[in-house]
């Protein structure tokens, strides 16, 4: 089936430094989105994205689609403790919008 | 006041019963969502119905059958549950026609088979 590969896996992190995570797929989607996921708990979205080239920010957080429609990538800034979690980026492929896709997670760690 | 709530939380069973999972949500919403998230994490979508109708149905045994008596509800019945079912389901909701693509997810109802 259809697979979002999301790199890294894991990050290892101290606080107060940036972050980076991406997501690649060899599809075209129509709408990345960008969830997280604290334990215990059901992902929660942080940042959506609708169009090609698109740049959003949330706070610390900023996203973008990329260019081709196949890529994003987040970044967190200055990263806090609870910032942990399970970091997850999502999309609607462009010829089925009824289905979201998940990508395969990146665990964030952050010591202080 | 929770919007998509799953029950039960936790769920410990031998293999070859059959179990129930409940979703209710109070977001109004016209679509729900079952997805399974396996011990590394990955989260697949099973089913999804849009105001009761079933319009997605992934490659899942037969022994997985979803029901939605209404939109605001859609339950999960598992029959002669095995080793590999055993996971995290999460439940959740979102509006399809307005589609921004964000999906409201229940806490999750974690399944174990012995």
């Amino acid at each position: 089936g259809q697979q979002l590969n999301q790199s890294p896996q894991s990050m290892f992190i101290q606080e107060g430094e940036d972050v980076s995570m991406n997501c690649t797929s060899s599809s075209i989607f129509n709408t990345w989105l960008w969830y997280k996921q604290d334990p215990g708990e059901g992902p929660v979205l942080l940042i959506a994205l609708y169009k090609a080239g698109e740049l959003t920010s949330n706070g610390r957080l900023t996203a973008q689609f990329g260019i081709t429609r196949k890529d994003s990538f987040l970044n967190i800034s200055a990263s806090i403790p609870s910032d942990v979690g399970i970091y997850f980026c999502a999309g609607h492929l462009a010829y089925n919008t009824d289905k979201l896709i998940f990508g395969t997670g990146t665990r964030l760690q952050v010591f202080p | 006041d929770t919007a998509v709530s799953q029950t039960p939380k936790y769920l410990v069973t031998q293999m070859g019963n059959d179990k129930s999972i409940k979703c209710e949500q109070n977001l109004g919403h016209d679509t729900m969502y079952w997805y399974k998230q396996d011990s590394k994490k990955f989260l697949k979508i099973m089913f999804s119905y849009n105001n009761k109708e079933l319009i997605i149905n992934e490659t899942v045994p037969n022994r997985f059958s979803p029901k939605s008596p209404d939109k605001a509800h859609l339950n999960l019945h598992i029959n002669s549950l095995e080793l590999g079912d055993s996971a995290v389901y999460f439940c959740a909701s979102s509006q399809r026609l307005t589609n921004t693509g964000e999906l409201f997810f229940g806490e999750g109802s974690r399944l174990t088979v012995l």
